[in-house]
């Protein structure tokens, strides 16, 4: 069983440009959830998908957005970068939102300069 | 709101200390809690979890227990090794009111040295 991939594992952006994080979900699990952490603190909850649809959003502003794709696969998009938005970008998936059996990927180091 | 408070750090420990790392949580239903683990380099692990209250959560010698009356969910472990060395998260979710999301404190280090 495989488990969650991220990719890329990491990148650096300049401000005010767009990125595209991607997440590959573990096998059998259809819901995926989006994580920043930023350096020395805990994750905090972007959003979350459900069989394609959204599930539930964190305290984050419109410019990050997301989408799930059929094969449970989902990305995270985030426009007019900052500063602030430097950060390790967890996925983790899981079967039918459960809070039990979540798998988290490595992330992906995010900087923005 | 929910929120979780966790022990500051960083710990350092030598090898076969004892361990606590204190965690406190808030939240308005009845949360189940867990405590995750990040190894350099790594995402989050799961160590253990407890459901409702009074559970005893454990795994690989970490235990932590539910408690309600203090809305603590602390961390012990009796003899820590080199290879307990990480970051380690007390979370909490509330069950599905936000989408399942978990509330983690923001981690505490331990470095365990031989």
């Amino acid at each position: 069983e495989t488990g969650v991939t991220q990719s890329p594992t990491h990148l650096i952006k300049t401000r005010g440009q767009q990125v595209t994080l991607r997440c590959s979900s573990q096998s059998g699990h259809n819901t995926v959830s989006w994580y920043q952490q930023a350096l020395g603190q805990g994750p905090q909850f972007i959003f979350q998908y459900y069989r394609e649809e959204k599930n539930g959003r964190g305290n984050f502003p419109p410019r990050f957005s997301g989408l799930q794709f059929p094969n449970y696969s989902s990305e995270l998009n985030v426009n007019a970068l900052e500063l602030d938005d430097s950060a390790l970008y967890l996925c983790a998936s899981s079967l039918d939102t459960s809070p039990y059996g979540y798998t988290f990927g490595s992330g992906t180091r995010l900087t923005v300069v | 709101g929910n929120s979780v408070t966790q022990m500051e750090g960083p710990v350092t420990l030598s090898e076969e200390a004892f361990l606590t790392i204190n965690c406190t949580y808030t939240a308005t239903g009845y949360p189940s809690l867990f405590w995750y683990v990040q190894y350099p380099g790594e995402g989050l692990q799961l160590l253990l979890k407890a459901t409702k209250a009074d559970d005893k959560g454990s795994n690989k010698g970490f235990e932590a227990t539910y408690r309600k009356e203090t809305t603590s969910f602390h961390l012990e472990k009796g003899s820590v090794q080199v290879s307990d060395s990480a970051v380690y998260f007390c979370a909490l979710s509330d069950g599905g009111n936000t989408g399942n999301q978990f509330y983690f404190g923001t981690g505490t280090s331990l470095t365990v040295i031989p």
